[in-house]
């Protein structure tokens, strides 16, 4: 089944730890994003790779990093949490071509406490 | 004032109505719209996609477009409890849809009632 999957669903966390969320797609997308969802807000873009080892700041990349070794994974990395952190992200990805949608896993909830 | 905004709702409805759910946008340069829903804890899925001013019909959604006004809209017919969900508009200014330079509405909250 095609699917992107993120890991942990749900995490809770103290200020400063660090953090990595993993994200894997198997449909060898080319493109891969994280977004972070807050109410009123919409999904907001954090970062996105166009592919493997290129990797670009979306709208609110402060405090996070990417990286991307391997074209189906795309970890976001927290090094130092903070609570306006919290939040629900998504991990996106797409094969870049003409009308091509974006695929979302299912989310991770992460509260910075 | 924000690139896209959104009723976020919540809007709810008897089994069988029609919604209509909007958004409107300030920049001329969008050109391609899209309308992602969102089950509960679940990530959005791409419902309809639309280039430029215009209708677009699938089943029983219909996507419009109205670039003179910077208006789009979401029609759903005979609508379904299985509908209940957030609706969330999408636009871009580039080719393709442009992955990368997708702004999202914050969405709107639909129930449909039984």
């Amino acid at each position: 089944e095609a699917q992107v999957t993120q890991n942990p669903r749900y995490l809770i966390t103290v200020t400063g730890k660090k953090l990595t969320v993993t994200c894997s797609q198997n449909m060898n997308h080319e493109y891969m994003s994280w977004y972070r969802q807050d109410p009123g807000l919409g999904l907001r873009q954090i970062y996105y790779s166009m592919n493997v080892e290129v990797t670009d700041k979306g709208d609110v990349p402060e405090g996070y990093k990417v990286s991307r070794k391997e074209k189906r994974n795309f970890p976001l990395i927290l090094e130092s949490p903070s609570p306006n952190q919290t939040s629900l992200y998504f991990c996106a990805s797409s094969s870049g071509r003409y009308n091509s949608p974006l695929h979302f896993g299912n989310g991770t909830r992460l509260t910075v406490t | 004032q924000k690139e896209v905004e959104q009723d976020p709702g919540p809007l709810s409805v008897p089994e069988g109505a029609i919604v209509s759910l909007n958004c409107t946008y300030s920049n001329s340069a969008f050109q391609y719209f899209m309308w992602y829903r969102q089950y509960s804890r679940k990530g959005p899925e791409l419902l309809m996609y639309t280039y430029s001013s215009g209708n677009k019909e699938d089943g029983r959604f219909t996507a419009q477009v109205d670039k003179s006004s910077k208006y789009i809209s979401l029609f759903i017919r005979d609508s379904q409890p299985s509908d209940s969900a957030t609706y969330l508009c999408a636009m871009s200014a580039r080719g393709s849809g442009s992955a990368r330079q997708l702004t999202f509405g914050s969405g709107t909250q639909l129930t449909v009632l039984p």
